[in-house]
């Protein structure tokens, strides 16, 4: 089946830094792939979508200038947290497209301090 | 804009017993239907969808769930639950050049 990973599954930080987070396609092409952000005991909210070769389309509310997301390859798409504050703290999970379908990541959990 | 509901935001059912998870979805269509389970820190998991063709459909773990188009409904079942099925589920649904949308989630809890 479609596999998808994320790096790094955890991540400290400090407040003002900048965090990457990548998510692979291992072993099937994805020319979209999605990033989504879950708080404790809630549903998944859709960050922005990531299309390869072209900018990704953010959802209302999600700042692109903060949430800088690269869909550099078929096989990779990255999402960086710049200036984090404690706030953006969080669960953040991708997901790459086939057909119909969405395979999802394991999750980066994200930890400002 | 379509949206999906799950009623129940958090169930709890003795191991052995059965299961039903509930889901609604509000769209003048028929969307691709699906059902996810995501332990705590993990990913989520497909354990089945519906496309098209019998209206019951099997997946992993021994779920079953059932699309009802009268009830706009896509409801979960288990006939027997382990304590492993502890976990959140969600129901998804999916319309061709639109975005996944993600029901609440309901939190089962399994009793020993």
């Amino acid at each position: 089946g479609a596999v998808v990973s994320q790096h790094p599954s955890r991540v400290i930080c400090k407040s003002g830094t900048s965090v990457k987070i990548e998510c692979r396609s291992l072993d099937f092409q994805a020319t979209t792939m999605f990033w989504y952000r879950q708080f404790p005991k809630q549903s998944l909210m859709l960050m922005a979508t990531s299309n390869e070769g072209s900018k990704a389309t953010y959802e209302q509310g999600v700042e692109k200038d903060k949430f800088l997301i690269n869909h550099a390859s078929l096989t990779l798409s990255t999402l960086t947290v710049t200036s984090a504050h404690p706030e953006d703290s969080s669960f953040y999970i991708c997901s790459a497209q086939v057909s119909y379908e969405q395979y999802f990541g394991p999750g980066t959990r994200l930890t400002v301090t | 804009a379509q949206s999906v509901t799950q009623p129940d935001i958090h169930i709890t059912v003795s191991e052995g017993a059965s299961l039903e998870l509930r889901c609604n979805y509000s769209y003048g269509a028929t969307p691709y239907l699906f059902w996810y389970v995501q332990s705590p820190g993990q990913g989520l998991q497909l354990l089945l969808k519906y496309f098209s063709g019998d209206t019951l459909v099997q997946g992993i773990k021994g779920f079953e769930a059932e699309f009802k188009r009268s009830q706009s409904s896509f409801n979960l079942r288990k006939p027997s639950v382990h304590w492993s099925d502890a976990a959140e589920y969600f129901c998804a649904v999916y319309n061709y050049g639109q975005n996944f949308v993600f029901g609440p989630g309901t939190r089962l809890s399994v009793l020993p």
